[in-house]
């Protein structure tokens, strides 16, 4: 099991850019949630996933949206980015509604941008 | 407010007990959770508590939860240099719906040889 997969890794861009970063769940798991982390800061909660619908979102613009394939994969698109769009992205997954209670994180893609 | 409150920073003996705490804001809360975070990396979970237990103990790992005052503990016990790393609370409330989970800024631990 692979587990939560991310890509990419790291990735620069300029003010105004457009992002796609996308995220692999863990086998089984069906919803994907999505976390952006400063530097210095902790996760904040961007929004979630389920049955290729947003399910919940955080406090973050319209910019930030989303998308939710068959397979449960997801893509995270930042529109007109912005130089405190820099941090740590991360994807994390889980299958509560199948009775499990853990959500596991991914590595994270690292979005700089100048 | 939403601030899942921890100590910045901790420093202790290889050998010695480590505990980083942790203050949470909602009290409907049913999941607590501690997470490492290696530099670099993202977000390993280390164990949870649901929330009408006071304590769980996992191998290396105590988790005390003082629902009272909102208080949330992680002790490890013989810490080691490999356990170097930030620590990361994050509750759960029940109405914000599941997995939507609130963290805290995290504690960077070093442990000195």
């Amino acid at each position: 099991d692979a587990g939560v997969t991310q890509s990419p890794t790291h990735l620069i861009k300029t003010r105004g850019q457009q992002v796609t970063l996308r995220c692999s769940p863990k086998s089984g798991h069906d919803t994907v949630s999505w976390y952006q982390q400063a530097l210095g800061q902790g996760p904040q909660f961007i929004f979630q996933y389920y049955e290729e619908e947003e399910r919940q979102r955080g406090n973050f613009p319209d910019r930030f949206s989303g998308h939710q394939f068959p397979n449960y994969s997801s893509e995270l698109n930042v529109n007109a980015l912005l130089l405190g769009d820099s941090a740590l992205y991360l994807c994390a997954s889980s299958a509560r509604d199948r009775g499990q209670d853990e959500q596991f994180f991914g590595p994270g893609t690292r979005l700089t941008v100048l | 407010g939403e601030d899942v409150e921890q100590s910045l920073f901790l420093s202790v003996r290889e050998g010695d007990s480590s505990v980083i705490n942790c203050t949470y804001t909602d009290s409907s809360s049913t999941y607590l959770y501690w997470y490492k975070q290696e530099p670099g990396a993202g977000l390993q979970l280390l164990t949870y508590i649901f929330s009408n237990m006071d304590m769980k103990q996992d191998q290396r790992l105590t988790v005390l939860l003082n629902k009272k005052d909102k208080h949330l503990s992680l002790r490890i016990a013989d810490t080691q240099t490999g356990d170097s790393a930030i620590y990361f609370c994050a509750e759960e409330p029940l109405e914000t719906g599941t997995y939507k989970y609130i963290f805290g800024t995290g504690t960077r631990l070093k442990v000195l040889a």
